[in-house]
Parts: C-alpha cells; structure tokens; sequence
C-alpha cells in the first residue's frame, strides 16, 4: 500500500464551480495535513495546514481530516480560473514532507 | 522580503556528469530541505539541513548529497548522472527544523540529463 494516494485527474470544472480535492494515507505518525498550490514552473507554496480531524476554513478553500479514515479534502468554493493549478496533499513526518503526486485542476470560464 | 533563491533555473548535463545546485533561503531561515520531483514520483523528500547539520536523509543513493553554509545557504551535488536524475529539484526554507507549516520553496532547478 502506498504511504499516499491521490488522484492525478486532470480535473476540469466551469467557473462558480465547488472542487473537491483529496487524498488518503496509511501512516498515522504523520502529524500535520497540507494542502500545496504549484502554478506551472513555479514551487509549491503553502494553501493551509491543520492538525486534528475536523474542518478548517479560510476564505474560499476548506480542509478537512478524518484521521480515523485517514482521508484528507480540501474544497474549493466558488472556483475560479486563478484556481487552475496543481494541488498537493502533504504530510508532516518527522522533519520531512511527504507529498501526494498532486490533482491537476483547470477551471475554464 | 526576498523568498527563496535556486540557481541555476536550468540545466543540461551529460551522463556521468557532476552538478551543483544553490540554493539561498529566506533571511532568517536556517532550516534548508531539497525536493525532487518528477511526472512518474512526485515530489520526494532528499534532505534537511538545520544549522549545518543534515537532520534527516530521504531514500535516495549516496550519489546525492548536500551541504550547508555558516550563513543558512544550502547547495546540493549529484555525482555521476544518470538519465533518470532529469527531475526538477526544489528547495524549501523555515526558521524551525523540517517546518512544513511555514515552508517557503523556491522556484526549483529543472535539471536535464542527456
């Protein structure tokens, strides 16, 4: 079984659209749950982070852990095209991360 | 503030080649981690460095290895290339130890071996 899972889509919705993104694990060391944005020829960076089951918010994007079912979401309301990226699932194992291989997102207006 | 800095952006090396990447990371951050990530893997974990030290080493062969400079600067080396080290390598900066709460990456080095 693979540490992390995530399907690679691509993924294509309209404008307005909600996303839903996710991924499952089989580590339970893993201690904090990232999400990454990566624009084509740029680096990751950082979207939101939690550590505990449950739901956190900011703004348009949700990420939510069921640490239980070691599966992680994030949605994405009201999408838009500045939303067309890739997006990673991460993990925090120790000092390392450990990344899903990412979903390819496109949102056409 | 400036982010992280890697140089070179791109690279084109032979087989058997060595080759040294740079990278600067953020003012104040003392914790440098490398990346490769490629279509068929996806990004994986090489190595960290905090206050020179390496801290932890991912699964890779001895032919990958890195350093860490007084001043936070990290570079990187790949001995004796191979056509499957064509990756883009990324560099991640934070002020604590392996931080991925607050890591900041760079824009990467694309790295092709022919």
């Amino acid at each position: 079984q693979k540490e992390v899972e995530q399907d690679p889509g691509p993924l294509s919705v309209p404008e307005g659209a909600i996303v839903s993104l996710n991924c499952t694990y089989s580590n339970s060391a893993f201690q904090y749950f990232m999400w990454y944005r990566q624009y084509s020829r740029k680096g990751p960076e950082l979207l939101m982070y939690t550590y505990s089951s449950g739901n956190k918010e900011d703004g348009r994007f949700t990420a939510q852990v069921d640490k239980s079912s070691k599966y992680i979401s994030l949605f994405i309301r009201d999408s838009q095209p500045s939303d067309s990226a890739t997006y990673l699932c991460a993990f925090q194992a120790g000092t390392a991360l450990i990344f899903g291989k990412g979903t390819t997102l496109s949102v056409s207006s | 503030k400036a982010g992280v800095t890697q140089t070179p952006r791109y690279l084109i090396k032979t087989r058997g080649q060595q080759v040294t990447l740079s990278c600067s990371p953020i003012s104040g951050h003392r914790s440098v981690s490398w990346y490769q990530q490629t279509p068929g893997q996806g990004l994986q974990f090489l190595f960290e460095y905090f206050s020179e030290t390496q801290r932890n080493k991912g699964n890779f062969p001895g032919r990958f290895s890195g350093r860490q400079f007084s001043n936070s600067r990290s570079e990187m080396n790949v001995s004796t290339l191979e056509l499957g080290d064509s990756a883009l390598y990324l560099c991640a900066s934070s002020t604590q130890t392996g931080d991925g709460t607050e890591a900041f990456f760079g824009q990467g080095t694309r790295l092709t071996v022919v």
